[in-house]
């Protein structure tokens, strides 16, 4: 069965200072990997995905994730993080199985302080 | 583009008593379309997802039903919620291909006492 684990339930990393949120994955076949970010009492934003091609994915607000298949992980990152990327981030995969849907890890709340 | 419309936006209700929340899709036509529930500190749980009008796939049991009576109409419904079923409960939905993102409604706040 699909499956999606995000280890760190919660972070905390100091304004400017890089950012990695890790994400494995379990589906049998090639996976669709997704991360959302959700504000406080809002839906969920897209960041980026990956589909196929190149493994290093760039998405909006300058985060980047890398899939890589032996470790079956696609970790996000971003090099500087501003007190405005606080929020709960969640990596996803997509499955088809009779209709197309996307199972979600249980998020990581990410909190940047001064 | 397309935008998910949820209502209401918060809602407090009694054990015991019915529940309709309501989503609505513009700007695209066919779309799958999905109901979560998230409670708190929790991920997002999928409940139903439907691929058409009439068709709804169950994910869990539970106390809850959808229903699609139109293209882009998904409604979630109870004829008597639970404590548990408090949460935060998302509209979201897929178009054209099938391997897009998902995009996300605002979310409705629902609070059983």
């Amino acid at each position: 069965a699909q499956s999606v684990t995000q280890p760190d339930i919660h972070i905390t990393v100091s304004e400017g200072a890089s950012l990695e949120l890790r994400c494995n994955y379990s589906y049998g076949a090639t996976p669709y990997l997704f991360w959302y970010v959700q504000s406080p009492g809002q839906g969920l934003q897209l960041l980026l995905k990956y589909f196929s091609g190149d493994t290093l994915v760039q998405g909006i607000k300058g985060f980047e994730a890398e899939f890589k298949r032996s470790q079956s992980s696609f970790n996000l990152r971003k090099p500087s993080v501003h007190w405005s990327d606080a929020a709960e981030y969640f990596c996803a995969v997509g499955a088809v199985t009779g209709g197309f849907k996307t199972i979600f890890g249980a998020g990581t709340r990410l909190f940047v302080k001064a | 583009s397309q935008t998910i419309h949820q209502w209401p936006a918060t809602l407090v209700q009694p054990v015991g008593s019915p529940l309709s929340l309501e989503c609505t899709v513009e700007g695209t036509s066919n779309p799958n379309l999905y109901w979560y529930r998230q409670a708190a500190g929790r991920g997002l749980q999928l409940l139903f997802y439907s691929v058409g009008i009439g068709q709804i796939s169950s994910e869990v049991p539970q106390n809850l039903s959808a229903s699609r009576p139109q293209d882009r109409q998904f409604i979630l419904s109870s004829k008597k919620l639970l404590l548990s079923d408090s949460g935060f409960y998302l509209c979201a939905g897929i178009s054209g291909s099938s391997y897009n993102e998902q995009f996300f409604g605002p979310g409705t706040r629902l609070t059983v006492l």
